[in-house]
């Protein structure tokens, strides 16, 4: 069965300190992937996609960004963080066919301080 | 510009009731409809979906109903329980790019 890890879990960082935020999905090839950031209390904002190594899509302009080094691993990075960069990021797969469903990791809740 | 709309934002209902949510979109290139549920701390899972045409879909406790031409779908919990009060999103697939609601934090009182 797939699976999909995202870590860590929780992370406090300061303000202008990187970030790298990694995600790895089992059980699957070529999945499609996804960065989301869901503000405390608020929807899911689509950050990034990737259908396949290397190919990143961005849906926001910000100081992130988004690398594929391998089919199935997608990390988050920063150079330097804000505070606004607070949040719970959660990363996503879906198997690269027609409209299949997404599934996500737990997610990491970054505070910056 | 949000693509879907999701209401009420936040739901209290009792032990036994029926939960309802409501999401609307204006694309008509969106060909697949999910709800996710998500608790507190996790990632949202996958609950339900539907396609566009079929005009109502029931998974146990759970149906959602959809009207094509309102350009509207739903999320009925029938007999709520306590074990429901999580968030819930719907969302609109279009080129395997999901676009999700706002949520609905839903309260299930004892």
């Amino acid at each position: 069965s797939q699976t999909i890890h995202q870590w860590p879990a929780t992370l406090v960082q300061p303000v202008g300190s990187p970030l790298s935020l990694e995600c790895t999905v089992e059980g699957t090839s070529n999945p499609n992937l996804y960065w989301y950031r869901q503000a405390a209390g608020r929807g899911l904002q689509l950050l990034f996609y990737s259908v396949g190594i290397g190919q990143i899509s961005s849906e926001v302009p910000q100081n992130l960004s988004a690398s594929r080094p391998q089919d199935r691993q997608f990390i988050l990075s920063s150079k330097k963080l804000l505070l606004s960069d607070s949040g719970f990021y959660l990363c996503a797969w879906m198997a690269n066919s027609y409209n299949s469903p997404l599934h996500f990791g737990n997610g990491t809740r970054l505070t910056v301080t | 510009q949000q693509q879907v709309k999701q209401s009420p934002q936040s739901l209290i209902v009792q032990k036994g009731g029926i939960s309802i949510i409501n999401c609307a979109y204006e694309n008509t290139a969106f060909d697949y409809f999910p709800w996710y549920q998500q608790f507190p701390g996790k990632g949202p899972a996958l609950l339900i979906a539907i396609r566009p045409d079929v005009s109502e879909k029931k998974e146990g406790r759970f149906t959602i109903s959809f009207n094509k031409s309102a350009k509207q779908f739903s999320l009925h919990i029938m007999d709520s329980q306590p074990g429901d009060s999580a968030t819930y999103f719907c969302a609109a697939i279009n080129f395997n790019k999901f676009y999700f609601g706002s949520g609905t934090k839903l309260n299930v009182k004892p």
